[in-house]
């Protein structure tokens, strides 16, 4: 039971290219996220996925692109790096979306954009 | 001025110590407070959920919620160095959206 797995765990980007965070549960959780954590800042929602078929912006999704490829994966797409998205990228699910539904993270990708 | 506020630390206590982790806020909305523990190069774990005003224990940890003061607090008893991480506190309402704000966090060193 691996919960929930983040690919690659770490990444090096030159400004302007493009990369594509993965991201997959495995407890059959209806609602997925994408957070960004940030020295002094803490986490910040990026975007999320209520549930299957459906995705919303957070706080910060500029710059940012999802896919809720099924109820399983959803992925994190950075179509022209900038030096501001380095960062700890974190995934997460949750059986719903609301309060009492605590959230599972995944152990995250370090990206450094140069 | 953030929503929730937390002091970052670092803080450093001798083993057997009893730790005290603050956050305060400023939406009298949140009902629903938490605390995730997060180890070094980890992603964060939910340590302990609380709802509304009161206590809840479990095992060494005490979690706390005064919401008169808008402020909660995470007690660790007996603390080990097994308890060294950064412990953010987290909160949310129904009417907000189901949006869960986070504080920044603070780190906990615990040494022998």
């Amino acid at each position: 039971n691996a919960g929930v797995t983040q690919t690659p765990k770490f990444q090096v980007l030159k400004t302007g290219q493009s990369m594509t965070l993965q991201c997959a549960q495995d407890m059959n959780h209806n609602s997925m996220y994408w957070y960004r954590q940030d020295p002094g800042m803490g986490l910040r929602l990026i975007y999320y996925s209520a549930s299957e078929g459906t995705t919303d912006k957070g706080e910060v999704p500029n710059g940012y692109n999802v896919s809720r490829l099924n109820k399983r994966e959803f992925s994190l797409r950075l179509e022209s790096a900038a030096p501001s998205q380095t960062s700890v990228y974190f995934c997460a699910s949750s059986e719903v979306r609301g309060g009492t539904s605590p959230l599972h993270f995944g152990n995250g990708t370090r990206l450094t954009v140069t | 001025q953030k929503e929730v506020e937390q002091d970052p630390g670092p803080l450093s206590v001798p083993e057997g110590a009893i730790v005290s982790l603050n956050c305060t806020y400023s939406n009298s909305a949140f009902q629903y407070f938490m605390w995730y523990r997060q180890y070094s190069r980890k992603g964060p774990e939910l340590l302990m959920y609380t709802y509304s005003s009161g206590n809840k224990e479990d095992g060494r940890f005490t979690a706390q919620v005064d919401k008169s003061s808008k402020y909660i607090s995470l007690f660790i008893r007996d603390s080990q160095p097994s308890d060294s991480a950064t412990y953010l506190c987290a909160m949310i309402y129904t009417g907000g959206g189901n949006k869960l704000t986070f504080g920044t966090g603070t780190q906990l060193k615990v040494e022998l």
